[in-house]
């Protein structure tokens, strides 16, 4: 039972323009959410993220916001970048950090 | 940063032998450690949570005699799929925790063929 879902499994985007992926959670308990990029034959790397006491955390060009009520977290990449081009993993932790769900990833391409 | 490796990082092995994947933090210590599974397309699926010095503890639906953990020390933990099939090619990505739980660092994976 996936409790952590991204719908959309690919995003094309302009270079320049704003990258939106989206994130939605069933497991109420999750209180830690994180965005991981992931190359293709390596580990995911770690980007940004949120505890569930806030609802916006921005670094750089990354701004992930969480919208508790609707169960809904959403990463924004601006401007979006030819090297943003990787999948993208949603991830949520209940409390103490640990063990993490991963959603199904939505693969980002950045175009010129 | 911290440095997870996975060593192999690709293995081809044929249908009934083990194999054994080693995941090391270099430059940290792990008391907990986590092993995820990812098929093509797919997320990654946590499969295991590996504690230094006491036993693993298994995701529902993970046997754990086929998928052996063992964390002996605070900077490795082994996976070995045992008596492989097919249908366990995977890609297999560990994950290491800081001690004082504030990090988790992933490894870049291993890519296991069964033929």
């Amino acid at each position: 039972d996936q409790q952590v879902k991204q719908n959309s499994p690919s995003l094309s985007v302009q270079e320049g323009r704003i990258s939106i992926l989206n994130c939605d959670y069933t497991n109420s308990m999750f209180d830690y959410f994180l965005w991981y990029k992931k190359y293709p034959a390596e580990g995911p790397t770690f980007l940004i993220s949120i505890s569930s006491i806030k609802d916006k955390n921005e670094d750089g060009r990354f701004t992930v916001f969480l919208n508790k009520s609707a169960k809904h977290l959403s990463l924004h990449i601006v401007p979006s970048q030819p090297g943003d081009s990787a999948v993208y993993f949603c991830a949520a932790s209940g409390r103490g950090w640990g063990k993490l769900q991963f959603g199904a990833g939505t693969q980002v391409v950045v175009t010129p | 940063g911290a440095v997870v490796s996975q060593h192999p990082s690709r293995v081809i092995c044929k249908s009934g032998t083990s194999v054994k994947i080693e995941c090391r933090s270099l430059d940290f210590q792990a008391t907990t450690m986590f092993w995820y599974r990812q098929f093509p397309k797919q997320s990654l699926m946590l499969m295991a949570t590996s504690n230094e010095g006491s036993k693993a503890t298994y995701e529902q639906g993970v046997e754990k005699d086929k998928f052996l953990i063992n964390h002996a020390s605070l900077t490795l933990s082994t996976l070995t799929v045992t008596s492989a099939h097919p249908e366990d090619s995977s890609f297999y990505i560990c994950s290491a925790q800081t001690t004082d739980g504030d990090e988790q660092y992933f490894g870049p994976g291993t890519r296991l063929t069964v033929t």
